[in-house]
């Protein structure tokens, strides 16, 4: 069975930095792009960008380029999303998802999500 | 940057009603359009992909069309596990957008 598992709940202070987790499973974790998408709380969803293990190539949302790095570690099949300085407008559920074969192409497989909260 | 319009925003049904919700792109997608349901507190549900295929195990009674700028998604009488926010999803290239939700309420 295909899964994304990912980190637990963060409660971090704005100019802090946060790094979360995606752990892939049931799957060549090398052969499929991994995507991060932001849902602010009441809000809709928004794609971040996205990362190709097999080729370490990644990819990025104009609005959110700089603000945050995508990486993965293919030892342990897992995609991460990083802040160096988290800001309170960075309080939002953050979802991993990966496409169906042949990318681009439409989330088939989420992560649950992780609940990022910065306050000070 | 490819922008998708979603309507209505909020749509009131009954169980057992025909809806039909429409996303519309600022310029053509050809047929790479996806939607999604998702529901309080959850992670989002693929149902269609390609503008009309359904997703394995999403059941008939929802159905989506269209192509180039202009797409529907159709749910054929209502059941109360519908009740949700729908998204559209373009992935015309290897940037996406998504629609801004309509959220389906019971009337």
């Amino acid at each position: 069975e295909v899964q994304l598992v990912q980190s637990g709940a963060e409660v971090k202070k704005p100019g802090e930095s946060l790094k979360i987790s995606c752990e892939t499973s049931g799957y060549n974790f090398p052969n499929y792009w991994i995507a991060w998408v932001r849902q602010i709380p009441g809000k809709g969803l928004e794609w971040m960008g996205s990362i190709y293990p097999g080729g370490s190539e990644t990819r990025y949302s104009p609005p959110f380029q700089g603000q945050f790095t995508i990486s993965d570690d293919r030892s342990v099949s897992t995609a991460y999303l990083q802040w160096n300085t988290l800001k309170a407008s960075d309080t939002a559920m953050y979802y991993c998802a990966r496409p169906l074969p042949y990318s681009p192409n439409a989330f088939d497989i989420w992560g649950q999500g992780t609940m990022v909260t910065v306050s000070s | 940057d490819i922008q998708m319009t979603q309507s209505p925003s909020t749509l009131s049904a009954s169980v057992g009603d025909r809806v039909t919700i429409t996303c519309r792109a600022s310029q053509s997608i050809r047929h790479w359009l996806a939607w999604y349901q998702q529901k309080p507190g959850k992670a989002p549900k693929l149902l269609i992909y390609k503008a009309s295929t359904l997703e394995s195990g999403v059941p008939s009674r929802f159905s989506g069309s269209g192509s180039g700028t202009e797409f529907t998604l159709t749910i054929n009488s209502l059941q109360p596990d519908d009740f949700a926010t729908y998204y559209c999803q373009q992935y015309d290239g290897y940037s996406y957008t998504f629609g801004q939700g309509t959220k389906l309420e019971i009337k």
